[in-house]
């Protein structure tokens, strides 16, 4: 079974440009995720999509970032200007569906450096 | 807010060493509890879980028990290995959404 795929791996930019990344998740999962990890801590939630509709986004800084699932499949993060503090590795993760029990199972990231 | 607390690393042992990586919680209700493991240039990788009080996640080799009155599942492992170098990240799922909340992870470096 194919895992979650990311891309680009590795992404440079400069700041007040912009940027996108791109996630297909494991094939039949309904829900997907999209996390920051910036150096020395651990992910935190920034978006999560049940099929194609937002169940919660409240962490996602809506003047800069956006998501998009509009199939219900892949998904795309955007960040628009960049910030010299968004430097992380943004990840996608995907579960079968929302539950509290389900596994979501992550892609390898996208690292992201803003110079 | 519901969050974990996990001890500080880096953590360096010697092969066939006893780990404990100490994690504990704060939630309302009963959340669902996890670790994740990193190894150098992958992806998180879900390591063990366990879903109510009482239960013990294992898998190779390590296991972790959900306390609830203790408000802890500390990873364990008897006799670790190189192999076992990573960065390891405790989590909770609330009980009433899948907003994953993970602490800050902890890098364990296993020498020969």
């Amino acid at each position: 079974e194919a895992g979650v795929a990311q891309s680009p791996r590795y992404k440079i930019i400069e700041k007040r440009q912009s940027v996108a990344f791109w996630c297909n998740p494991i094939s039949g999962h309904a829900t997907l995720y999209w996390y920051q990890q910036i150096l020395g801590q651990g992910p935190k939630l920034l978006i999560q999509f049940q099929n194609n509709g937002v169940v919660d986004d409240s962490q996602l800084p809506k003047d800069r970032f956006s998501a998009e699932r509009l199939k219900g499949v892949d998904s795309t993060l955007k960040i628009q200007p960049a910030k010299l503090e968004d430097s992380a590795v943004y990840l996608c993760a995907s579960s079968l569906d929302r539950g509290t029990q389900e596994t979501q199972y992550f892609g390898p990231g996208t690292r992201l450096l803003v110079l | 807010g519901d969050s974990v607390t996990q001890m500080e690393g880096p953590v360096t042992l010697s092969e066939e060493a006893c780990l404990t990586i100490n994690c504990t919680y704060t939630a309302t209700g009963y959340p669902s509890l996890f670790w994740y493991v990193q190894y150098p240039g992958e992806g998180l990788q879900l390591l063990l879980k366990a879903t109510k009080a009482d239960d013990k996640g294992s898998n190779k080799g390590f296991e972790a028990t959900y306390r609830k009155e203790t408000t802890s599942f500390h990873l364990e492992k008897g006799s670790v290995q190189v192999s076992d170098s990573a960065v390891y990240f405790c989590a909770l799922s609330p009980n009433n959404n899948n907003d994953m909340r993970f602490g800050a992870g902890t890098r364990l470096t296993v020498k020969p």
